[in-house]
């Protein structure tokens, strides 16, 4: 199985900060890898798709890269919706979530 | 619009089934792969099998291999999960979800709770 290893798993930030999260995978997935926003009590939603494509109806201030095992997320300005957890998603090989990183107000 | 609806969750004991099912409407069901994906209280998401669009590939996480077993009817557009010998640890909200590659859709159910106490 493909591990995915996110750092941190969680971070502390104000609003307007710029935010970075990191997703490793244990072995090459190519592009095949997403980011989820999940907020307490609701389903994830889906903030990037094929490591770099933004979802339809996602603020341009979020924006991912990132190919083989190194992926990241970025968060230019972070506003006060945008606290939430985040987790990759790989689709390389059956499916796997990284643990999440948890996004709180500083 | 798409919608996912998830149903049979509830309170099992120890060593019990459950059967989850997850009705789909707004895409063509038969087109799609479809997956089961769970989080425990207060934790993280968790991948728990994939079943390919005619059932012709079917995975599942090693936590639930030989317990669980996934199954679609295309002709209903319903997606299933038959759980036995359930454990505490497999106390979760349990979500129905698309999680396609390299796509945009983006669909999930509600969740539907399970809880296995005695």
């Amino acid at each position: 199985d493909i591990q995915l290893t996110q750092s941190p798993s969680s971070l502390s930030a104000s609003v307007g900060d710029r935010v970075t999260i990191t997703c490793r995978a244990g072995q090459s997935i190519d592009t095949y890898l997403n980011w989820y926003q999940q907020k307490p009590g609701k389903a994830p939603k889906l903030l990037i798709y094929a490591a770099s494509s933004l979802q339809s109806g996602v603020p341009s201030r979020f924006s991912g890269s990132g190919s083989g095992t190194d992926f990241t997320l970025t968060i230019s300005s972070l506003q006060p919706e945008d606290f939430a957890t985040y987790y990759c998603q790989q689709s390389y090989s059956f499916r796997t979530f990284g643990q999440g990183t948890k996004v709180e107000i500083k | 619009e798409v919608q996912l609806v998830e149903s049979g969750g509830g309170l099992v004991q120890p060593g019990g089934s459950l059967r989850l099912s997850c009705a789909v409407s707004g895409i063509t069901f038969s087109s799609y792969s479809m997956n089961w994906v769970r989080q425990a209280p207060g934790k993280g998401l968790e991948w728990v099998s994939f079943i390919s669009s005619s059932s012709s590939t079917i995975y599942y996480a090693d936590s639930v291999k030989g317990r669980f077993t996934i199954s679609r009817d295309n002709a209903k557009s319903s997606l299933y999960l038959q759980m036995n010998s359930l454990t505490v640890d497999d106390a979760a909200v349990y979500y129905c979800a698309c999680l396609q590659r390299a796509t945009s859709l983006d669909c999930w159910g509600q969740g539907t709770l399970v809880t296995v106490s005695s």
